[in-house]
């Protein structure tokens, strides 16, 4: 049971704009940035948004974070199939003093 | 290049002892914490705990307290993480990353470790 909770698949079509949910907790989002990475197949995460808001030099606009209260969602515009991967959302949680993940959202592009 | 290169695949028995080792290359070793993450295959990412650099002083998660050890050998910018008496349901590629400061974004990765324990 991960602390943080996503659905487990999302879909969208070439050009399409999808959002993947991410819910959490006062101890966790509701206190902390949020952080989300993509997962490719076979290959080790990549850093898309960090402080919840925020895109690494290198990631593309269509990629973009939000956050309020104790969730958050990462949203991606203009899709592409390049994007199909499985994205995790992340925080620092006070309570348990370590970062803890979503259990991750496997997004098809069909 | 900027990157942290971890050691190669291990297939070990259960109730044994495996160490996986990250060496970072390209930027200086003492200004990023070094932390572990596991992948069992087919699951989510799991954080298992993180390594100051500087000081040597590790903190876990509470899952993993009493059973796993990071270390660093700032001579040689590496990181250890070593996980004792091993199962079967510790197969999973480890992932060593860095971070800026103790607490923040995961910003570079390892390419991941596969750690074998056949039943």
């Amino acid at each position: 049971q991960s602390a943080l909770t996503q659905p487990p698949s999302a879909s969208g079509t070439p050009g399409q704009r999808v959002s993947i949910s991410c819910s959490g907790s006062g101890s966790n989002i509701g206190s902390n940035y949020v952080y989300w990475y993509q997962q490719l197949a076979g290959t080790a995460p990549r850093l898309l948004i960090y402080r919840s808001d925020q895109r690494p030099s290198g990631i593309p606009g269509r990629f973009s974070g939000s956050k309020s209260g104790t969730s958050a969602s990462l949203a991606i515009s203009g899709l592409r199939s390049e994007d199909e991967a499985d994205y995790y959302c992340a925080a620092w949680d006070n309570s348990l003093n370590g970062l803890v993940f979503g259990g991750g959202t496997k997004l098809t592009v069909l | 290049q900027v990157q942290l290169v971890q050691s190669g695949a291990e297939v070990k028995k259960p109730g044994a002892s495996v160490r996986v080792s990250c060496k970072a290359y390209g930027y200086t070793f003492t200004d990023y914490f070094i932390h572990w993450v596991r992948q069992a295959p087919g699951q989510g990412l799991e954080w298992m705990g993180c390594v100051n650099p500087n000081t040597g002083a590790a903190h876990y998660a509470r899952k993993f307290q009493g059973g796993v050890t990071m270390t660093r050998d700032t001579s040689i910018a590496t990181a250890y993480m070593e996980l004792r008496k091993l199962r079967a349901d510790d197969t999973a590629v480890y992932y060593c990353a860095r971070v800026f400061g103790p607490v923040g974004e995961i910003d570079l990765w390892g390419q991941g470790t596969l750690v074998s324990v056949p039943s």
